[in-house]
């Protein structure tokens, strides 16, 4: 099955500094990545997403990118604030044709954004 | 758009009682529902997917008969914890697939589930 690897798993960065999470997925037929943030006590939401058509998309402060060839993609962050400090956890999936449509997750990154 | 609720948001119960967790899409029809389970500092375990109509198929390791799920339209799924026991404290979150969609799901608030 497949498997996402997350890097780091603790992000502290300055108010304004730009953010980068890692992530590793181990099976070539995962077409669609998300990423979601989680604050405390509460439900992950889905910030930003990803097909494997595209190498980049670019919404606001934040962008995702993704190496097929080397199966990892990355989450960035510009300007971070610190409304921005929450878990981030990535995923990959198999789209509607496979794996039955389940999302593997990333162990998740703590990011916070210090004044 | 893509709303997911969940009630309760949180619930303390004895050891051995049965609860139960709802889900609903508010804004849209859910073809497929699904059930995670996260505890402190951890990601999230997929326990079962379950589509509309249809038995729910659990993951290995997750026990059908003490998580029972039952996913009666495109827009309500509830998970039933059946005899509780304080292993199974944890925060219970559902997330809801739109029908055609790639594979967006939108994640619920989660139940946070206290077994005494």
């Amino acid at each position: 099955g497949e498997n996402v690897e997350q890097h780091p798993s603790t992000l502290s960065v300055q108010e304004g500094d730009s953010a980068v999470i890692k992530c590793t997925y181990s099976d070539s037929a995962s077409n669609y990545f998300p990423w979601y943030k989680q604050e405390l006590g509460k439900g992950p939401q889905l910030i930003i997403d990803i097909r494997s058509n595209v190498g980049e998309k670019k919404d606001q402060r934040i962008a995702v990118t993704l190496n097929k060839t080397a199966k990892h993609f990355s989450l960035h962050i510009t300007e971070t604030q610190p409304e921005d400090s929450a878990v981030y956890f990535c995923a990959a999936s198999m789209g509607i044709t496979g794996g039955g449509n389940k999302l593997t997750f990333g162990t998740g990154t703590q990011l916070k954004v210090e004044l | 758009g893509a709303v997911v609720s969940q009630h309760p948001s949180w619930v303390i119960c004895k050891s051995g009682t049965s609860v139960k967790i709802e889900c609903r899409s508010l804004d849209f029809q859910a073809t497929t529902m699904f059930w995670y389970r996260q505890f402190p500092k951890q990601s999230l375990m997929l326990m079962a997917t379950s589509n509309e109509g249809s038995k729910a198929t659990y993951e290995q390791g997750v026990e059908k008969d003490k998580f029972l799920i039952n996913h009666a339209s495109l827009t309500l799924s509830t998970l039933t914890v059946t005899s509780a026991h304080p292993e199974d404290s944890s925060f219970y979150i559902c997330s809801g697939k739109r029908g055609g969609s790639y594979n967006e799901q939108f994640f619920g608030p989660g139940t946070r589930l206290t077994v005494l």
